[in-house]
C-alpha cells in the first residue's frame, strides 16, 4: 500500500488567483491521478499526472486551467489558475504502486473554496 | 465509455443487520476491475474491497462481500453485522485498459447506520 498526503488540507481562495497543490507519496508509484469532486457529486478525473512528462487530460480539463507537474515517482502537484467559484471543490490525487489492476490510494483530500 | 451506475442515492440499514448495495456498469471490455470505496465525513477515500473480471469467485474482506455478475454486469456490495462506523458515503469503481486505468466512479450511495 501506499500512504499520500496533500498540502493544503483545505483553503480559501480570492477570484483570479492561483493555488497549487501538493501530492507527496511515501513511496514510488507508477502512476498517479487527480479528480475533483463538486460538492455533493462523485470524483470526476482531471488528469493523469505522467512522469517525466506532460500530463494526459480527460475531456473537458485543459493545460492551461490546471497546470500539472509530476518531476519523480513520489511527488505531483496540480495547480488551481484563475480561480473561479465554480472551482470550489475537493481536489483528491491518487496513486498506485503496481500494475494496471493495482489498487489506488487517495490522499486526504484539498477542500478549495473561492470566494 | 464505461458508466457505472449507482441507483440508489441514500440506503439505511439497523445496527448489526446486513445491508446490501447495488452497482451496475456497462462496458465491452473483458479485462477490467473493480472497487468498493468508503468515503466518511473526513472526505478520506477508503478502499473496502476489490474484484477482478476474470475471477468468478466473489471477493470477500471480513464484513464485507460483493456479489459479482459479470454476464449482467452488476456488482453489489453486502455489508454484514452492520456498525455505526460503517456509516459514509461508498462509491463503486471501474477500471480498465480504455481509461489508462484511472477509475471511472459511479454517484455514490450514502449508507446511514442507525443503532
Amino acid at each position: 500500500s501506499a500512504v499520500i498526503s496533500q498540502k493544503p488540507s483545505r483553503d480559501i481562495c480570492q477570484r483570479g488567483t492561483s493555488l497549487t497543490i501538493q501530492c507527496q507519496v511515501d513511496s514510488q508509484v507508477t502512476m498517479m491521478f487527480w479528480y475533483r469532486q463538486q460538492p455533493g457529486q462523485s470524483l470526476t478525473l482531471i488528469a493523469t499526472a505522467n512522469q517525466g512528462s506532460e500530463a494526459t487530460y480527460e475531456s473537458g480539463f485543459v493545460i492551461d486551467k490546471f497546470p500539472i507537474s509530476r518531476p519523480n515517482l513520489t511527488f505531483s502537484t496540480l495547480t488551481v489558475s484563475n480561480m473561479s467559484p465554480e472551482d470550489s471543490s475537493i481536489y483528491l490525487c491518487s496513486g498506485e504502486t503496481g500494475g494496471r489492476g493495482d489498487t489506488q490510494y487517495f490522499g486526504p483530500g484539498t477542500r478549495l473554496t473561492v470566494l | 465509455a464505461q458508466t457505472v451506475t449507482q441507483s440508489q442515492p441514500e440506503m439505511s440499514v439497523q445496527e448489526a443487520e446486513t445491508v446490501t448495495l447495488s452497482c451496475t456498469y456497462d462496458t465491452s471490455e473483458s479485462d477490467y476491475y473493480l472497487f468498493w470505496y468508503k468515503q466518511p465525513p473526513s472526505r478520506q477515500m477508503i478502499l473496502v474491497i476489490r474484484q477482478e473480471a476474470y475471477k468468478q469467485q466473489n471477493a470477500t474482506e471480513n464484513r464485507f462481500s460483493v456479489n459479482f455478475q459479470k454476464a449482467a454486469k452488476s456488482f453489489s456490495l453486502k455489508i454484514s453485522d452492520s456498525q455505526l462506523g460503517d456509516a459514509a458515503m461508498y462509491f463503486c469503481a471501474y477500471r480498465g485498459p480504455n481509461s489508462g486505468y484511472a477509475l471511472n466512479f459511479g454517484k455514490g450511495t450514502s449508507l446511514l447506520v442507525t443503532p
